[in-house]
């Protein structure tokens, strides 16, 4: 299958502080990545949808001016914690999607684990 | 509103079979996909169903009803490996993923 990656693994930071998460597809052209977060014992939460080239459409309670999304190429896209909280700990996972693949599948990278003191 | 149900817990035993079960209601569909995600880990793809019927791939096998919004998750030969969980997700019309909250799978020696 196709390969996400995303940078850092895990990262703990300064409450107030900034920090951002970068997922690159790196054999393949994904048109339209996801962004989502994972608190413990708790499903995947859809944060945002972005698609190379333009703004991201942020899901019901996400915070845009928060949560900053650039999505400037076929294989990166960047999400900026700005002035994180404690309460945004959590893990962080994106996914890139193949319009190549047969079953308009969505390719996860391995998680960002997110840490804010 | 859209929604899919899946048990929270299920436990077996090492060797034996276990079926996961999920119901959805969506806007719309283009296929059920079945994810396996170990504690700490992203989601790995374990199967796609868009047809209804049975797929079969090794130890795993997944089917759909699309007339009765179901589908499930089979997996033979129970090894400790597989204890993680198990996420039931139906592309809607947008093809956007709609997630179940995942079936925590414990196996037992």
């Amino acid at each position: 299958g196709a390969v996400v990656s995303q940078h850092p693994s895990w990262v703990i930071c300064k409450s107030g502080t900034s920090v951002k998460i970068e997922c690159r597809s790196l054999d393949f052209q994904a048109t339209t990545m996801f962004w989502y977060r994972q608190f413990p014992k708790q499903s995947l939460m859809l944060m945002a949808t972005s698609n190379e080239g333009s703004k991201a459409t942020y899901e019901q309670g996400v915070e845009k001016d928060k949560f900053l999304i650039n999505h400037a190429s076929l294989t990166l896209s960047t999400l900026t914690v700005t002035s994180a909280h404690p309460e945004d700990s959590s893990f962080y996972i994106c996914s890139g999607r193949d319009l190549g693949s047969s079953y308009n599948e969505q390719f996860f990278g391995p998680g960002t684990r997110l840490t804010v003191l | 509103g859209q929604n899919i149900d899946q048990p929270t817990e299920m436990t077996a035993t090492e060797g034996a079979i276990v079926q996961i079960n999920c119901t959805y209601q969506t806007s719309g569909f283009n296929g059920l996909f079945w994810y396996q995600q170990h504690a700490g880990e992203a989601p790995t793809f374990l199967s796609y169903n868009v047809l209804d019927g049975l797929e079969e791939k090794g130890r795993f096998s997944s089917f759909l009803s699309r007339s009765k919004g179901y589908s499930y998750l089979l997996l033979k030969e129970l090894q400790m490996k597989d204890s993680a969980s198990y996420l039931c997700a139906a592309l809607d019309s947008n093809y956007q993923l709609i997630w179940g909250a995942g079936t925590k799978l414990i196996i037992k020696p």
